[in-house]
This record gives structure tokens, C-alpha cells and sequence, in this order.
């Protein structure tokens, strides 16, 4: 199964917000409401900033916002700040049982 | 706060096996589900298995079914990967996670990472 379509890169000013696309198929990002989002730093492991499509785990900040069309799933991150550089990945659950993530998409604070 | 600390990387030949361990603790383990997830040097993530809380399903990416299994004693509080049949393409950081709470599918908290290295 090929991995759910991320831009590879993405880019703001501070204060600015962005958007990062996720498109999978109806098997996996569209069939359900399992889309989740990963922020990475680098030599650091991944960060889970958005669950189940829009839920955010405690202590993610208000600025991270997840929502979903079809079968594109997407991560808005207003207010840009400079610790947001970072990449991020998404993730689905898939009908075969298994787990998909995106290629992952770097996000550059110019 | 959920700790999970990977172990077992290591340099292998092409063919080799090798086991991974990951110890968990400060949290209910026999509860969760659990997955391994792979990162190969510079690339994205890439969802290896998971397995349900007693151990009774299981399931695998297709590249590695047939020759990775996934295990876990929860008397231990540990969970495995043992891989066989090792390839230059399984080289990556081999990441534990466990499934935050109230979620069907999120991976909330994650180890350090292991490495594998699969070379000659």
C-alpha cells in the first residue's frame, strides 16, 4: 500500500498559519475517522499533536487544528512560532487493520 | 508519565535476525495496544505491527509479514520484535509506542528508538 500523499515541504512567516494536506483513498483517510498527526523534531521521536481527525491530546496547543473533506485530511497551524519548524507526518487507519502514514511534509518558519 | 525504552539495535548481515525489546512503564501495559514504527536514515515514518493488549491479534506491513513477529509478556511489561531474514532495506530507527488513551488509532507516547543497521 503506497503511503497518504503530503506535500514535501511548506513554509511561513511567524505569526502566519498554514495548512498540510493528507490525501489517502476511501480505504483509508476517507473511510474513517482515524486520521492522526505527528510533529517531529529533528533526532527527536514523533509527537502526537492531533488524533481521530480534529482531537487534540492534552497539553497541544489550541493552535494546532485538524479536519477532513473525502479523502484529504488536513493540519492548519495558525499563529506560526519558530519551535514549530519541524516535519510532520500523518497517519490513518486503513481497512485492512494496518496503519498508513504519510511521506511527510518539512515545515520551514522563514 | 508512560516511559518506553527500546533495546536490541545492532549492526547485522544481510539475512541476520535480531530481536527488539521495548520496556514499558508507568502505565497499565496489559491495557494497550502496542506498535512498532520504523524511520530508515532520512526518510519518513513507516508503521512496522501492532499488537492488541493479551497478544491474540496481530498485524504487519506487508514488507515484513512472514519474516517479523511481533510479541509482548505482559508479566514483563515488555513488548518484541523479532526479525528475521534481515534486509539492507530494514535498516531504520525502530521506534515502541503505545495508543493514547481514548483513541482507536494514535500512537501517544514513544521510546527513544533503536537502531538496526543491516550491512555486510
Amino acid at each position: 500500500q503506497s503511503a497518504l500523499t503530503q506535500p514535501a515541504s511548506v513554509s511561513g512567516s511567524p505569526g502566519q498559519s498554514i495548512t498540510i494536506s493528507c490525501t489517502g483513498t476511501s480505504s483509508d483517510v476517507g473511510g474513517y475517522n482515524y486520521v492522526s498527526w505527528y510533529q517531529q523534531h529533528p533526532g527527536k521521536a514523533p509527537k502526537l499533536v492531533i488524533f481521530d481527525v480534529s482531537d487534540r491530546p492534552s497539553g497541544v496547543s489550541n493552535r494546532f487544528s485538524g479536519s477532513k473533506s473525502g479523502n484529504t485530511a488536513s493540519l492548519t497551524i495558525s499563529g506560526l512560532q519558530a519551535e514549530d519548524e519541524a516535519d510532520y507526518y500523518c497517519s490513518s487507519y486503513t481497512s485492512n487493520s494496518t496503519v498508513i502514514f504519510g511521506g511527510g511534509t518539512k515545515l520551514t518558519i522563514l | 508519565e508512560v516511559q518506553l525504552v527500546e533495546s536490541g539495535g545492532d549492526l547485522v548481515q544481510p539475512g541476520g535476525s535480531l530481536r527488539l525489546s521495548c520496556a514499558a512503564s508507568e502505565f497499565t501495559f496489559s491495557s494497550y495496544w502496542m506498535s512498532w514504527v520504523r524511520q530508515a536514515p532520512g526518510k519518513g515514518l513507516e508503521w512496522v505491527a501492532n499488537i492488541n493488549h493479551d497478544g491474540s491479534e496481530k498485524y504487519y506491513v506487508d514488507s515484513v509479514k512472514g519474516r517479523f513477529t511481533i510479541s509482548r509478556d505482559n508479566a514483563k511489561n515488555s513488548l518484541y520484535l523479532q526479525m528475521n531474514s534481515l534486509r539492507a532495506e530494514d535498516t531504520a530507527i525502530y521506534y515502541c509506542a503505545t495508543y493514547y488513551s481514548g483513541s482507536y488509532n494514535a500512537l501517544g507516547s514513544w521510546g527513544q528508538g533503536t537502531l538496526v543497521t543491516v550491512s555486510p
